[in-house]
């Protein structure tokens, strides 16, 4: 069965200074692999998503994920956090069997402080 | 295109009420997803639909949920009889393309449900 973990429930970083978000996944096959953000009171949010091609995928409000194969992760980054990036973030894999469906991890909550 | 629909934003009802969650999913998307997100489960997948047809339900936890989707711009979450544990967001996502690598999902706002 296809699964992600994400092995943080929160991380804690200074405006400012890079950040990373964690997400390690288990699947047969080539992975299509996505980061979705959760703002307060709001909807899930498309940030990026890793199908084919070169592993360092860029995204949306500056963010970045790095697929590595190897260890079998797909780790979300930011140069420089910003106060307004704190927020619940979700590493997610899409079922190929199943129509596409996608298998969330636990969510991570990122607090950026200044 | 306003994107997924969903209402209402809140409900508060009582344990064992009948509630009625709505999502209108963006028009021309073939396929609908209902999800549910708790603080013990994270996000979870309910049912999905693909052009009015429920595919896969084996995310729904009991005989008291069922979901309907009778035309391709509308679909329900329905439980009956509501209980304590059914508290949490429910998410609705359409998406244009269910082939495994194909566009992202779009997700509605939510509907967080307490009950009582």
């Amino acid at each position: 069965a296809q699964s992600v973990a994400q092995p943080e429930d929160q991380v804690n970083v200074a405006e400012g200074n890079p950040l990373t978000v964690k997400c390690t996944y288990s699947v047969s096959g080539n992975p299509y692999l996505f980061w979705y953000v959760q703002y307060p009171n709001r909807g899930l949010q498309f940030l990026l998503k890793y199908i084919t091609g070169d592993n360092l995928v860029k995204g949306s409000y500056g963010f970045e994920a790095e697929f590595n194969k190897s260890q079998t992760s797909f780790h979300l980054k930011k140069p420089s956090a910003l106060v307004s990036d704190s927020a619940l973030y979700f590493c997610a894999v899409r079922d190929k069997d199943q129509g596409g469906k996608l298998i969330f991890g636990q969510g991570t909550e990122l607090s950026v402080k200044p | 295109d306003a994107g997924v629909i969903q209402s209402p934003r809140h409900e508060v009802t009582e344990m064992g009420q009948e509630v009625t969650l709505r999502c209108k999913p963006i028009s021309g998307h073939d396929y609908l997803f209902w999800y549910r997100q708790t603080m013990m489960r994270g996000l979870e997948l309910l049912i999905y639909f693909n052009n009015n047809v429920p595919i896969d339900d084996s995310g729904m936890p009991e005989d008291r949920f069922s979901a309907k989707m009778p035309n391709a711009s509308f679909s329900t979450l329905k439980i009956q009889p509501s209980e304590p544990r059914d508290s949490a967001v429910y998410f609705c996502a359409s998406s244009p393309d269910g082939r495994a690598g194909g566009p992202k999902q779009f997700f509605g706002p939510g509907t967080r449900l307490t009950v009582l």
